[in-house]
């Protein structure tokens, strides 16, 4: 069975201040895929980023960057200079191979519990 | 902006109503997906469309009835729901079903039962 942490539940931070929103991850399949999504008040999930089992490079677009680790199964993402619009509640996600009952493989999604992130001004 | 649209945005209902919940991708995309989410949890999968065909049921309750009347387009019909359904109903599609596939989500329809 799949599981993902986010031990963080609620972090805040001052405007231009740096930081880390923590995941981890559980899994016995060699290939899977890692997602991060931002969940403003809007509702709205908004897909940041997908990282692949295989590839442990490093990721940065912007303010953001992903630290992904297999050999601590945790998968980081670091906000630099945050800003008030990055307020939000930030998911990770596992997504690995799945059978149902009825004998249909898919990707299932898990999803961690979130963590709420408020930047003041 | 989103690619996934849905509609409305807002839905209050009573427990007697049938009302229904729209959603309409135009990426190409053959997986779509029902999710609800309660308040300070994350999403959780409902059902599953690949091809236009059901998938996956995660053993919903049948007040809710989804339908996929083309590639493009999914409904959920709400019958008889209780106040405990309240939550955002989240719409999502992929490419296809495969775990490397990223599921696009649209805003969602905060849904109140009274």
């Amino acid at each position: 069975a799949q599981k993902v942490t986010q031990a963080q539940t609620e972090i805040s931070v001052v405007e231009k201040e740096d930081v880390t929103l923590d995941c981890v991850y559980e899994t016995r399949d060699t290939t899977y895929y890692l997602f991060w999504y931002k969940q403003p008040p809007s509702g709205e999930l908004v897909f940041l980023i997908r990282r692949n089992s295989f590839d442990e490079q490093n990721e940065i677009s912007g303010r953001y960057s992903w630290n992904f680790q297999k050999s601590t199964s945790s998968f980081n993402f670091t906000i630099t200079a945050s800003q008030v619009v990055d307020s939000a509640v930030y998911f990770c996600a596992l997504s690995e191979y799945t059978a149902n009952a009825g004998g249909t493989s898919y990707g299932k999604l898990t999803f961690g519990q979130g963590t709420i992130l408020t930047v003041h001004p | 902006d989103t690619e996934v649209t849905q509609t409305p945005k807002h839905l209050v209902m009573g427990m007697t109503n049938k009302k229904s919940l729209k959603c309409e991708q135009h990426m190409g995309h053959r997986a779509m997906y029902w999710y609800k989410q309660k308040a300070k949890k994350p999403p959780e999968l409902m059902f599953v469309y690949s091809y236009e065909k059901l998938s996956i049921n995660e053993s919903v309750p049948s007040r809710f009835s989804p339908e996929c009347p083309n590639s493009s387009l999914l409904n959920l019909h709400l019958h008889a729901l209780q106040p405990e359904d309240s939550a955002l109903y989240l719409c999502a599609s992929s490419q296809y079903l495969a775990t490397r596939n990223t599921i696009y989500f649209g805003e969602g329809s905060w849904l109140t039962v009274v």
